[in-house]
C-alpha cells in the first residue's frame, strides 16, 4: 500500500523568508501524481501545487516550488517569500494516474508565520 | 472553475438518527467522487470511492452499512451516516474528479461538520 509521511508536524518562518515543507512517499508504482494542498482555518482544500512523477523538471507555482526526488521518494515545498496569508496545515498526497485517483494523504504540517 | 458544493455545512443531531450529507459537481460531470473523514488535527482518511451509477467501493475498516453512499446521477453523491453516535463527528468532505479527464485534479467541497450529541 502507499504510504505518505511528512515528520515535521510543525513549522514556523519570518514573514518574508523563505521555508521547505517534507514530504516522502512509497509507492511501488511508476505513474502517479503528487501534490501539495493548503487547509486554511476554514478546512477548504486548496490545490497549492502538483507534480506528474514521469516530469523530471519540478513544479512551480509563482512562490511555491517543489524539489521532487523520484529515486528517494521525497517531495518537499518551498515557499519563498513566506505572507501572513501562507498560515496553514500543509498537506502532501499521492495518487495514481490512473484508475480510480484516489489521493493518500500525509499527516500534515502546521505552518505558522511570523510578522 | 470547477466548483463542488457540499451541503449541509454543519448539522448538529441526536444520537441514533441518519443524517445525509450532499457533494454536487456544478458545472462538470463527475463519474468518480471520493469521501474523506478528518478528525480534529488529523489528516483526510478516505472513506469510500463513489462510482455513478454502481456501488461504492469501501476502504478497509469502513462500516459500509453505516455509512451509505449513493451516486444515482453525475453530479450528486450522498452519504448518509445511518444511526449516528458522538464517535461519529468529525468533519467530512467530499472531492469530484470531472469525467474523462485524468490529468485534471480533483476538486474538494467545503466540507461537513457533523456533531452528534
Amino acid at each position: 500500500a502507499q504510504t505518505v509521511t511528512q515528520s515535521q508536524p510543525e513549522m514556523s518562518v519570518q514573514e518574508a523568508e523563505t521555508v521547505t515543507l517534507s514530504c516522502t512517499y512509497d509507492t511501488s508504482e511508476s505513474d502517479y501524481y503528487l501534490f501539495w494542498y493548503k487547509q486554511p482555518p476554514s478546512r477548504q482544500m486548496i490545490l497549492v501545487i502538483r507534480q506528474e512523477a514521469y516530469k523530471q523538471q519540478n513544479a512551480t507555482e509563482n512562490r511555491f516550488s517543489v524539489n521532487f526526488q523520484k529515486a528517494a521518494k521525497s517531495f518537499s515545498l518551498k515557499i519563498s517569500d513566506s505572507q501572513l496569508g501562507d498560515a496553514a496545515m500543509y498537506f502532501c498526497a499521492y495518487g495514481l494516474i490512473q484508475g480510480a485517483q484516489k489521493l493518500v494523504f500525509g499527516q500534515g504540517t502546521r505552518l505558522t508565520i511570523n510578522p | 472553475g470547477a466548483v463542488v458544493s457540499q451541503h449541509p455545512s454543519w448539522v448538529i443531531c441526536k444520537s441514533g438518527t441518519s443524517v445525509k450529507i450532499e457533494c454536487r459537481s456544478l458545472d462538470f460531470q463527475a463519474t468518480t467522487m471520493f469521501w474523506y473523514r478528518q478528525f480534529p488535527k488529523q489528516s483526510l482518511m478516505l472513506m469510500a470511492t463513489s462510482n455513478e451509477g454502481s456501488k461504492a467501493t469501501y476502504e478497509q475498516g469502513v462500516e459500509k452499512d453505516k455509512f451509505l453512499i449513493n451516486h444515482a446521477s453525475l453530479t450528486l453523491s450522498t452519504l448518509t451516516v445511518t444511526s449516528a453516535h458522538p464517535e461519529d463527528s468529525s468533519f467530512y468532505i467530499c472531492s469530484a474528479r470531472p469525467a474523462g479527464r485524468l490529468n485534471q485534479p480533483q476538486h474538494f467541497g467545503d466540507g461537513t461538520r457533523l456533531s452528534i450529541l
